[in-house]
């Protein structure tokens, strides 16, 4: 079964820092991939996603990931942190790029300081 | 174009009772997904619907059921409520099986 991992349940940096949010995942094949973040008492947003072609994907709000095959890691960076980045945020892979049945990782709560 | 809508936001109930939740997709949206985010568990797959059909299933047991409509909208049901239902349940829409899913802000379940 595939499966997703998020290293680090909370991540805290500074205001204007790199914020480095990391996720691995189990597959035998390459899956479809995707960050999404989630806001107090809100459902979850699509930050990005990775499917085919370009491994580097640019999504919303500056934020970008690259999908390392060899690593099997979709790790999500933004070059400078701001305050209104501070929510929770799931990686989450289809298993078997068809129908929509997300496995998420337990997600990784941002914290940013000012 | 409106967002996916879940109702009600918030429900109380009691063990033993039964409960239904709704989904309106995003208009033109076929394939209605339910997961169920819990502290102790994270988000987990409920079942899947596309054109009414269920297509997929997540390892709940069958007090967990679900129904699609022909305009698209979707209702869950859980039945002899347990604490640990206990959730909030997301309700997603995408255009197909294979597309982006659009998440609705959820409704919480509080089960007493």
């Amino acid at each position: 079964a595939q499966s997703v991992t998020q290293l680090g349940s909370h991540v805290s940096v500074s205001e204007g820092a790199l914020v480095l949010l990391r996720c691995n995942y189990s597959s035998s094949v390459p899956p479809y991939l995707f960050w999404y973040v989630q806001y107090p008492n809100q459902g979850l947003q699509l930050l990005l996603k990775y499917t085919t072609g370009a491994t580097l994907v640019k999504g919303i709000n500056g934020f970008e990931a690259e999908f390392k095959k060899s690593e099997t890691s979709f790790h999500l960076t933004k070059p400078s942190a701001h305050m209104s980045d501070a929510a929770e945020y799931f990686c989450a892979v289809n298993p078997n790029n068809a129908g929509n049945m997300l496995t998420f990782g337990g997600g990784t709560r941002l914290m940013v300081k000012p | 174009k409106a967002g996916v809508t879940q109702t009600p936001r918030y429900l109380i109930k009691t063990r033993g009772q039964q409960v239904t939740l709704s989904c309106s997709p995003i208009s033109g949206h076929r394939s209605v997904s339910w997961y169920q985010q819990t502290p102790g568990q994270g988000l987990q797959f409920l079942f899947e619907y596309f054109s009414e059909t269920q297509r997929n299933k997540g390892n709940f047991p069958g007090r967990f059921s679900g129904r699609q409509f022909s305009n698209s909208r979707s209702e869950m049901n859980v039945s002899t409520l347990e604490l640990g239902d206990s959730a909030l349940y997301l309700c997603a829409s995408s255009l197909t099986e294979t597309d982006t899913q659009y998440f609705g802000p959820g409704t919480r379940l509080t089960v007493l």
